[in-house]
């Protein structure tokens, strides 16, 4: 049973233009949501997270939008950079059933292209 | 870097075998979760312990074992290893007994049965 869904397991985009990757989840107990991005050889780094009494959190060059009904949520990299090339998972949570783990996605694989 | 260590990096043995796999966690994290990796899968978790109690199970084999020391550091016992155990371990750490903030990775354990 996968409750997270990370449907495209790859993307390429220009260097410059926009990044968006898409994250669907099935249990609607979860209330927090975590972008990570992986590198070949490292373990996966915190990139960006959004609780989900908002509908949108930005940091920098990076966005995460909520859609609680239609339980998508995604993540835009503006503008795309060569570094940006990476696995990145989405994860999700919920706090109030006093869950201690994370439930990630399969992954997608960025690649920014010169 | 993380903060969160991980030894060893790459451990190759046969089916049938145990190993032990251990995790430091960040400096003053008291949480610390084992999550496995196939190939081309997502992060699965396993288990976390908080100060030295166990928290939370997941997708945890009765093969599998877990503890978490005095000094906080956990050790992941894998045992009777068979064929489909040959994954990527990763361990992460938290400050608290909740993921909502974000989990620390370590870089992995690579794990190869044959």
């Amino acid at each position: 049973d996968q409750q997270v869904k990370q449907n495209s397991p790859s993307l390429s985009v220009q260097e410059g233009r926009i990044s968006i990757l898409n994250c669907d989840y099935t249990n609607s107990m979860f209330d927090y949501f975590l972008w990570y991005k992986k590198y070949p050889a490292e373990g996966p780094t915190f990139l960006i997270s959004i609780s989900s009494i908002k509908d949108k959190n930005e940091d920098g060059r990076f966005t995460v939008f909520l859609n609680k009904s239609a339980k998508h949520l995604s993540l835009h990299i503006v503008p795309s950079q060569p570094g940006d090339s990476a696995v990145y998972f989405c994860a999700a949570s919920a706090q109030g059933q006093g869950a201690q783990k994370l439930v990630f996605g399969q992954g997608t694989r960025l690649t920014i292209n010169p | 870097d993380s903060g969160v260590t991980q030894t060893p990096k790459h451990l190759i043995t046969a089916t049938g075998q145990r190993v032990t796999l251990r995790c430091s966690p960040r400096s003053g994290d008291l949480s610390v979760y084992w999550y496995q990796q196939s190939l081309d899968q997502g992060l699965q978790f396993l288990i976390q312990y908080y100060n030295g109690e166990e928290r939370a199970k997941g997708n945890i084999l009765e093969r599998f074992s877990a503890q978490q020391f005095p000094d906080l550091h956990s050790e992941l016992n894998l045992s009777s290893l068979e064929l489909g155990d040959s994954a990527l371990y990763f361990c992460a750490s938290s400050p608290r007994d909740r993921p909502y903030n974000e989990q620390f990775f370590g870089p992995g354990t690579r794990l190869t049965v044959l």
